[in-house]
């Protein structure tokens, strides 16, 4: 079986370094996955990590730690915009499967 | 071309009809989903096609039949749903390796 959590709720300051963490635990992991999704809109890819370590794309950052079943995103200099549903996903080595968590709905306020 | 196209985006159906949701994708995606997602809630893998054919159905209800055409096209055949089946449809493409594209999504109402 699988069983992916995220925290439900998240509040940062606009300007701000918020960290969204994951922590998984699945069996057949082949990567992690992190989407974000605005109220009403598809999800859109952020970042993955296969290895363990710090993926960086601009503001938005993914780290991963595959013997403790744990990621985190990190996201730098928040935005208004950034303020969403954050998920994380890991696909698991058997078929495509992707199982996403539960989502942080992140709150930026000004 | 880098999109993942649904159609259509609203459909409002009565529990006796029958409807179907298409997806299209030129990206020579080998793989294609089918969510479902309810509000505030994550999505829930439904079916996985790769390369055109079904290898995951996860134990959904006969009312919800896919089909896979080509490898461009899916679709998702509805027939006697229910009120509970109300929710955001979305299609997804992906390689064998990496991420998930997912179409904009079609928003099921059943009366």
């Amino acid at each position: 079986g699988q069983n992916i959590d995220q925290p439900t709720e998240m509040t940062a300051t606009e300007g701000a370094i918020v960290q969204i963490n994951c922590t998984y635990q699945t069996s057949g992991f082949n990567g992690l996955f992190w989407y974000q999704q605005h109220a009403g809109e598809a999800p859109t890819f952020l970042s993955y990590n296969v290895l363990d370590g710090l993926e960086e794309k601009g503001r938005f950052s993914s780290f991963l730690s595959r013997s403790k079943g744990y990621s985190y995103l990190l996201l730098k200099e928040l935005q208004m915009k950034d303020s969403a549903s954050y998920l994380c996903a890991v696909k698991r080595n058997y078929g495509q499967n992707f199982v996403f968590g539960p989502g942080t709905r992140l709150s930026v306020l000004p | 071309d880098t999109e993942v196209t649904q159609t259509p985006k609203h459909l409002v159906m009565g529990m006796t009809n029958k409807k179907s949701l298409k997806c299209e994708q030129h990206m020579g995606h080998r793989a294609m989903y089918w969510y479902k997602q309810k509000a505030k809630k994550p999505p829930e893998l439904m079916f996985v096609y790769s390369y055109e054919k079904l290898s995951i159905n996860e134990s959904v209800p006969s009312r919800f039949s896919p089909e896979c055409p080509n490898s461009s096209l899916l679709n998702l055949h509805l027939h006697a749903l229910q009120p509970e089946d109300s929710a955001l449809y979305l299609c997804a493409s992906s390689q064998t390796t990496g991420e998930l594209f997912f179409g904009e999504g079609s928003r099921l109402t059943v009366l």
